[in-house]
């Protein structure tokens, strides 16, 4: 069974950067899928932040993407995010996800248990 | 890309069968067959329901359906339970080779 952990400062100061990792575990990273972000702010919907391939390539939603960068390590079974220059709206649940597809990104089959993020100084 | 567009809210009696849409464009429900549909309880993550318009993946219940027209995507709930009341969420592929979500519906059960 695949799970997913999120890890990470649970409080950023604004304008810093928000830096969260997902540990993989029952599935290896390096066999496929695309593995993603999604953030849900307190009290409000789901938004997709993108998604990464085992081999590096990535799809950003173009809303954040001057702001994001999400990296893999298959060495560890781990991918992470970063966010840079944090303001208050980007204060939400991050959850990190396995997608449905092996070649593209059509949406989430596996989700982690979340972590909210605070922006706040 | 803008979201989806989904009712805010949704009600029905236990029993009673309920619909939620999605509405979307050329570019993303219409132009293709990957819509999802999640479920979300308090506090939880989101579950998926519904692949690729109207699959279910194993362990979901057959009271979840899916269907697609056009551009508008359903998910009906049929024999409603208490244990349904959830925020319930669309997601769809794009042109651009993105996701995007629906602004998400409440349903509750009367």
């Amino acid at each position: 069974q695949v799970q997913l952990q999120e890890s990470g400062p649970g409080l950023v100061k604004p304008s810093e950067t928000l830096s969260l990792t997902c540990t993989v575990s029952g599935y290896s990273i390096s066999s496929g899928y695309y593995w993603g972000w999604i953030r849900q702010p307190p009290g409000k919907g789901l938004e997709w932040i993108g998604s990464v391939f085992h081999s590096g390539s990535t799809y950003y939603n173009p809303s954040l993407k001057s702001r994001v960068t999400i990296s893999v390590d298959t060495s560890k079974n781990q991918f992470s995010l970063k966010l840079s220059s944090v303001t208050a709206a980007d204060t939400a649940v991050y959850y990190c996800a396995r997608d449905q597809s092996i070649i593209m990104v059509v949406g989430p089959r596996y989700w982690g248990q979340g972590t909210l993020v605070t922006v706040s100084s | 890309q803008s979201a989806l567009t989904q009712p805010a809210s949704v009600s029905g009696s236990p029993g009673q069968s309920i619909t939620i849409s999605c509405t979307g464009t050329s570019s993303d429900v219409g132009g293709y067959k990957y819509v999802s549909w999640y479920q979300q309880h308090p506090g939880k993550a989101p579950k998926l329901m519904i692949y690729d318009v109207s699959n279910r993946p194993s362990g979901v219940s057959n009271r979840f359906s899916g269907s697609k027209s056009g551009n508008t995507a359903s998910l009906t709930i049929s024999g409603l339970q208490a244990e349904d009341e959830a925020d319930y969420y669309c997601s769809s592929y794009t042109s651009s080779s993105t996701l995007v979500f629906g602004g998400g519906t409440k349903l509750t059960v009367l």
